[in-house]
């Protein structure tokens, strides 16, 4: 069956500090790979996507994503945290960049930043 | 860049009331979604359009209907309104060079 798995529901990091959320997906065909920011009380902002080429694709706001077929995952960082980052980010994973087709989310994890 | 705007931030109805959620999208997508997201639950999707006067059901459509009559707009109709719809309602469109795209959400309460 097709999923995607954010396996932490809840993470907090301090301002300048690193993050890595994870993202582990199950998908039969090739994926295409998306996060986004959603937050509170907003709609969800697209990050960033890959569909093919370099497995490292840069997004918006400083954010990276690094696509490892291998391990089926499609794991989000960044290098230093703002307070501004606090929101819920969700992965997701679907055939065809724009179709119509299903694009299926994980859970989310929520981020809290510290002071 | 591309924008979707939804009619009502906020919305409170009554049971038993007809619902209308507006969603419109000013990149020319042909492809146009409705999403519920409930805390616990994610994003599910109820129903989707891929042209003008073209509907697919999502994995929730039960108690809901849509309309496109044109490219740019994809409405959601709650035909009777439920408690059990209360819920933060997100549209979104894409194309084939485009991504999905969200607009705001409507937080829909119904009494």
């Amino acid at each position: 069956a097709q999923s995607v798995t954010q396996p932490d529901i809840h993470i907090t990091v301090s301002e300048g500090a690193s993050l890595e959320l994870r993202c582990n997906y199950s998908y039969g065909a090739t994926p295409y790979l998306f996060w986004y920011v959603q937050s509170p009380g907003q709609g969800l902002q697209l990050l960033l996507k890959y569909f093919s080429g370099d497995t490292l694709v840069q997004g918006i706001k400083g954010f990276e994503a690094e696509f490892k077929r291998s391990q089926s995952s499609f794991n989000l960082r960044k290098p230093s945290v703002h307070w501004s980052d606090a929101a819920e980010y969700f992965c997701a994973v679907g055939a065809g960049g724009g179709s119509q087709g299903n694009l299926i989310f994980g859970k989310g994890t929520k981020l809290s930043v510290k002071p | 860049d591309v924008k979707v705007t939804q009619s009502s931030r906020y919305l409170v109805k009554r049971t038993g009331e007809k619902v209308f959620l507006e969603c419109v999208q000013d990149m020319d997508h042909e492809n146009m979604f409705w999403y519920r997201q409930d805390p616990g639950l994610g994003l599910r999707l109820i129903y989707f359009s891929y042209d003008v006067k073209m509907k697919e059901k999502g994995d929730i459509p039960e108690g809901y209907s849509v309309s496109r009559e044109k490219k740019e707009r994809f409405s959601l109709i709650l035909e009777s309104a439920s408690t059990n719809q209360t819920s933060m309602y997100l549209c979104a469109s894409s194309s084939s060079r485009d991504p999905r795209y969200f607009g705001p959400g409507t937080r829909l309460t119904v009494l």
